[in-house]
């Protein structure tokens, strides 16, 4: 079964729009950790943010931000005022401790921004 | 610079033909990772390691081994068993679980 569901699988927007990126999680873990990555074209993934079950405050870094909520199992990313650069595929992932912390990657949501 | 070196970044091989993909890390982690990349499926974990002179499956590991004689090192051999060899393969360490794991840039295998 799937543990990470990224609906999206495709998102275009013009530059200085914001886009949002869903990630749904599935685990039945009370410790569990949360990832979103992001690759860029030349394939490296580049970490962005780790998040643990038991730390709910979303977090703001520059033009990124993370919207963390148990209740619905969701760990949702916001890119505001998108630039040309931050076309890439993002990646959640999940890390579980009965999973031996190994990383279940979701499918990925390629996002292009126009100029 | 400390990081993950994967070579080459890419690789053609024939058909029967074993390979073995290179990663290197200097980033002193004691955990390395092989990852699987195929168009819309995402990553899929091949092999792990912990620790040196140790390694467990991951989901996809039939036609692959790996080794671990040392903590910077950890090749990926493609065996002729794996079906359907042709992907992108990603190398990534970590200090130690959950703490998030770094990538290399990558190695391109086509099977010709």
């Amino acid at each position: 079964a799937q543990k990470v569901t990224q609906a999206q699988t495709e998102i275009s927007v013009v530059e200085k729009e914001d886009v949002t990126l869903d990630c749904v999680y599935e685990t039945r873990d009370t410790t569990y950790y949360l990832f979103w990555y992001k690759q860029p074209p030349s394939g490296e993934l580049v970490f962005l943010i780790r998040r643990n079950s038991f730390d709910e405050q979303n977090e703001i870094s520059g033009r990124y931000s993370w919207n963390f909520q148990k209740s619905t199992s969701s760990f949702n990313f916001t890119i505001t005022a998108s630039q040309v650069v931050d076309s890439a595929v993002y990646f959640c992932a999940l890390s579980e401790s009965s999973n031996d912390y190994k990383l279940s990657f979701g499918a990925g949501t390629t996002v292009t921004v126009r100029a | 610079d400390g990081g993950i070196t994967q070579s080459p970044k890419y690789l053609f091989r024939k058909e029967g033909q074993n390979v073995t993909l290179s990663c290197e890390q200097n980033l002193n982690h004691d955990a390395m990772y092989w990852y699987r990349q195929d168009p819309g499926q995402g990553l899929r974990l091949i092999y792990y390691s912990q620790i040196v002179n140790d390694f467990q499956k991951g989901d996809i590991a039939e036609g692959y081994s790996v080794s671990r004689e040392k903590k910077e090192s950890f090749p990926l051999t493609v065996t002729s068993a794996q079906k359907n060899p042709t992907a992108f393969y990603l190398c990534a360490s970590s200090i130690m679980q959950p703490r998030e794991a770094f990538f290399g840039q990558g190695t391109r295998l086509t099977v010709v």
